[in-house]
């Protein structure tokens, strides 16, 4: 069954320190992995993509690690702002051709001042 | 700057009552998407189109359905909303092997 889960379900940290996100999946035929950070009450807004042959991508604050062999990603905010404050959703596409995505449950992250 | 937009973000409605959820983008994306997010889950796909006047069900399709009269809006409707239908939509659009777009979301309680 394809899934992805998000680890951990929720996390307090304070301004300025670094935090690490995780996904696991169990999609086949792996497509790509995209990250999307969602502000409360907002649609959720792209951060990065991974696709197979690609282990790491950063986007500013932001950097995603992808390890297909043992099917984990990992999201790196450094050095966090109030503004991260916002649920990490891990999205894997599988590679049949069509639109099936399987979206994680997402991480919610709490930076305090 | 590209939108998708969502016609209303809070939405308080009657069991028994049919609800309309409009959205609109404009981006000349072929395909668009209708997802609810339910707490500790993750997003789950209602309906899509892949063109206009064309819709295929998502995983849960129950007690929806859709219409794509043009391109650039995509309505989910609810027949006869019910208290289980109390949830986050969010719309999207994309093209294939694109990202998607979201709208901002409706957040819809059904008393």
């Amino acid at each position: 069954k394809n899934q992805v889960e998000q680890s951990p379900q929720s996390l307090i940290i304070l301004e300025g320190k670094n935090c690490t996100l995780q996904c696991n999946y169990t999609v086949s035929p792996f497509s790509n992995l995209r990250w999307y950070k969602q502000d409360t009450g907002r649609g959720p807004v792209s951060l990065t993509i991974m696709t197979f042959s690609e282990n790491t991508k950063s986007n500013g604050r932001y950097t995603a690690t992808l390890d297909a062999d043992t099917k984990q990603s990992s999201l790196h905010i450094t050095a966090s702002q109030l503004s991260d404050s916002a649920s990490y959703i891990c999205v894997v596409s599988v590679n049949t051709g069509g639109f099936k995505t399987i979206f994680g449950a997402g991480t919610r992250l709490f930076v305090k001042a | 700057d590209v939108k998708v937009t969502q016609s209303s973000r809070y939405l308080v409605k009657r069991t028994g009552e049919k609800v309309f959820l409009e959205c609109v983008q404009d981006m000349d994306h072929e395909n668009m998407f209708w997802y609810r997010q339910d707490p500790g889950l993750g997003l789950r796909l209602i309906y899509f189109s892949y063109d206009v006047k064309m819709k295929e069900k998502g995983d849960i399709p129950e007690g929806y359905s859709v219409s794509r009269e043009k391109k650039e809006r995509f309505s989910l409707i609810l027949e006869s909303a019910s208290t289980n239908q109390t949830s986050m939509y969010l719309c999207a659009s994309r093209r294939l092997n694109y990202g998607y777009t979201f709208g901002s979301g409706t957040r819809l309680t059904v008393v």
